[in-house]
């Protein structure tokens, strides 16, 4: 089955730029989905088909994807960005399964 | 506005039954896929069951096949969960989220499943 490999932690202080990485064997042909999960709360979508923004998600959230990496960056980093973070795929072999990273702690120092 | 509210977790001896539900608004329920993952304590998320939008194709994650099956009334707008020969390793918030076959676009807050003796 298909792995998706996050680094469990990132850390940036407030006004720079976060990228969070996710690492999977050709990973640029898939599409990649980013949510962001705040303590005690649901997950949110936050980028969708590697770096489109569903709406009321703010500009500074961004992805990229090519090669065996994706990308989600955030730019001018708030305190309120503080969260897990976790992507995630659609792969048909050898059956259906939606696959997610391990997840990536993003603290704002 | 779309709402996905979750019930029927609790507390359950290992080997027991459970059966979950979540119940959809502000959306046409009989036109999206819909799906369970669950987040096991202090852990990451974990897809586990997906139904297309009619109920006619079912998706299982390996650690739960044959011991979960998902199923919808899209009558009631309302999409189940029923969970039979449960492990301590199911303990877990199960939450319901809608899809469209590729990602998962809103999710309800989440109903806790504690599986312990």
């Amino acid at each position: 089955s298909y792995v998706l490999a996050q680094p469990p932690s990132v850390s940036v202080a407030p006004g720079q730029t976060a990228r969070i990485s996710c690492g999977g064997n050709n990973i640029g042909s898939k599409r990649v989905h980013w949510y962001q999960q705040k303590a005690g709360q649901a997950p949110v979508l936050v980028v969708h088909d590697n770096s489109d923004r569903p709406s009321g998600i703010p500009e500074r959230f961004s992805g990229s994807n090519s090669g065996n990496t994706a990308t989600l960056t955030i730019s001018r980093v708030e305190a309120g960005d503080e969260a897990d973070f976790y992507c995630q795929v659609w792969d048909n072999s050898p059956d259906h399964s939606w696959v997610f990273g391990g997840g990536t702690k993003l603290t704002v120092l | 506005e779309v709402q996905l509210l979750e019930s029927g977790g609790g507390l359950v001896q290992p080997g027991g039954s459970l059966r979950l539900s979540c119940a959809a608004s502000g959306f046409t329920f009989s036109s999206y896929a819909m799906n369970w993952v669950r987040q096991a304590p202090g852990k990451g998320l974990e897809w586990v069951s997906s139904i297309s939008d009619g109920g006619s194709r079912k998706y299982y994650a390996d650690s739960v096949k044959g011991r979960f099956t998902i199923s919808r009334d899209n009558s009631k707008n309302t999409l189940y969960l029923e969970m039979n020969s449960l492990r301590a390793e199911d303990t877990a918030v199960y939450y319901c989220a809608r899809g469209d076959s590729r990602l998962f676009d809103y999710w309800g807050q989440g109903t806790l499943v504690t599986v312990s003796s």
